[in-house]
């Protein structure tokens, strides 16, 4: 089955604990992207990766860091996580080949930081 | 500054009857409009799509209607049913760029 796997999907950890949030694809898509889901806010773009060891900054990547090692995995690096980044976030993947915004999101992990 | 507006957060609308959501963008070159749809724990997952060379575009009961003059989208569900209840995001993308979303709308059908 084609799909977006995020671990883990739920998470409560204090301020400054280092936590990684992975997120694998079994499409061989070469697009991922990080997203936060805030009230009012809607989906914003933290960082992106166009493909293996090419990665750039969204909207929001304060406080945040990524890795594209592998075409399949794009892990969310928090290294000293604040309450503000207390949110939901969504991993996604698509392929130029299609077009490159029909991207096909994770299940989401929900984070609070206390 | 809010670039793809959604301005209703809720909507509810009687099974059968037509559901439409609305959706404002303020930059000029985005020439790529979709739709997504997330049902409570789990990821939005992709609608419907609109490219700016069109002004409408029809999947069964779903179509897109794009005025590009207003810079406005909709999206018309007809006949709304009960499944149709989740968190509609209306996103935009210029040239292939990133995708912008809007804040979502919540769509509730009710039987």
């Amino acid at each position: 089955e084609a799909q977006v796997t995020q671990n883990p999907r739920y998470l409560i950890t204090v301020t400054g604990k280092k936590l990684t949030v992975t997120c694998s694809q079994n499409m061989n898509h070469e697009y991922m992207s990080w997203y936060r889901q805030d009230p009012g806010l809607g989906l914003r773009q933290i960082y992106y990766s166009m493909n293996v060891e090419v990665t750039d900054k969204g909207d929001v990547p304060e406080g945040y860091k990524v890795s594209r090692k592998e075409k399949r995995n794009f892990p969310l690096i928090l290294e000293s996580p604040s309450p503000n980044q207390t949110s939901l976030y969504f991993c996604a993947s698509s392929s130029p080949g299609l077009a490159l915004d029909e991207q096909f999101f994770g299940p989401g992990t929900r984070l609070t930081v206390l | 500054d809010q670039q793809v507006k959604q301005n209703s957060p809720s909507l509810s609308v009687q099974e059968g009857r037509i559901s439409i959501l609305n959706c404002d963008y303020t930059n000029s070159m985005f020439d790529y409009f979709l739709w997504y749809k997330k049902y409570p724990a789990e990821g939005p997952t992709f609608l419907i799509s609109i490219s700016s060379i069109k002004d409408k575009n029809e999947d069964g009961r779903f179509t897109v209607f794009l005025n590009k003059s207003a810079k406005h989208l909709s999206l018309h569900i007809v006949p709304s049913q009960p499944g149709d209840s989740a968190v509609y995001f209306c996103a935009a993308s210029a040239q292939g760029g990133k995708l912008i979303f809007g804040q979502g709308t919540e769509l509730s059908v009710k039987p």
